[in-house]
């Protein structure tokens, strides 16, 4: 499995667009890439999945350049409930549900 | 639709005991991945069922085990527990089809004495 390199921590202020960036130089042909939120106490709650160019929600944009060594993460107009842990995960189909989760980014959003 | 929930929220043990924690997955998912997470720590892989079958396990020694019931629900269970399997452990289901995403629960928090 791909490993993952991502900041330990982020600061930001309401109404910011915060980007988070992933590395991932070893990532396989057939591997995804997703973005896991994470609050205190809780289970990690699937944001975004993407495998190349830009991918949309209505929470977040995933941007991953053409040598998809590596992703960011673009939450637009933060608010203070986006506090948490975001995890980048990258996973082939033969490795679903067996993710290596690293120690995520600490986002920390400030009024 | 049901969400993926979990039992016991919290749970203290005295060491060299035994726990069972269990799982039901959410409606059509067939696979069940369970992890452990330290405080402070992403979540750690411990293992995988799909269709009632282990599909995979982590660096984790053979004293954690579980199944998978004909209804996708799932326990694991940990024998001689040890003071560091103080840890909330979360149970995630899944399509178990191609990179479909997990659907976590809120984890069960184990404390060891």
């Amino acid at each position: 499995l791909a490993k993952t390199t991502q900041p330990i921590s982020m600061d930001s202020y309401e109404g910011q667009e915060v980007n988070i960036t992933c590395s991932h130089n070893n990532i396989a042909t057939n591997d995804y890439i997703t973005w896991y939120q994470q609050f205190p106490s809780q289970g990690p709650r699937f944001i975004i999945q993407g495998y190349k160019t830009k991918v949309t929600n209505e929470v977040a944009s995933l941007f991953i350049p053409a040598d998809r060594k590596s992703s960011t993460l673009s939450l637009p107009r933060v608010s203070l409930s986006d506090t948490a842990v975001y995890y980048c995960l990258v996973a082939g189909s033969s490795n679903t549900g067996k993710l290596i989760f690293g120690q995520g980014t600490t986002l920390q959003v400030k009024p | 639709e049901t969400g993926v929930t979990q039992s016991p929220t919290h749970l203290i043990k005295t060491r060299g005991q035994q726990v069972t924690l269990r799982c039901s997955s959410q409606s059509g998912h067939n696979t069940v991945s369970w992890y452990q997470q330290a405080l402070g720590q992403g979540p750690q892989f411990i293992l995988q069922y799909y269709r009632e079958e282990e599909n995979g396990r982590g660096n984790f020694p053979p004293r954690f085990s579980g199944l998978q019931f004909p209804n996708y629900s799932s326990e694991l269970n940990v024998n001689a527990l040890e003071l560091d399997d103080s840890a909330l452990y979360l149970c995630a289901s899944s399509l178990g089809e191609g990179t479909s995403p997990l659907h976590f629960g809120n984890g069960t928090r184990l404390t060891v004495t």
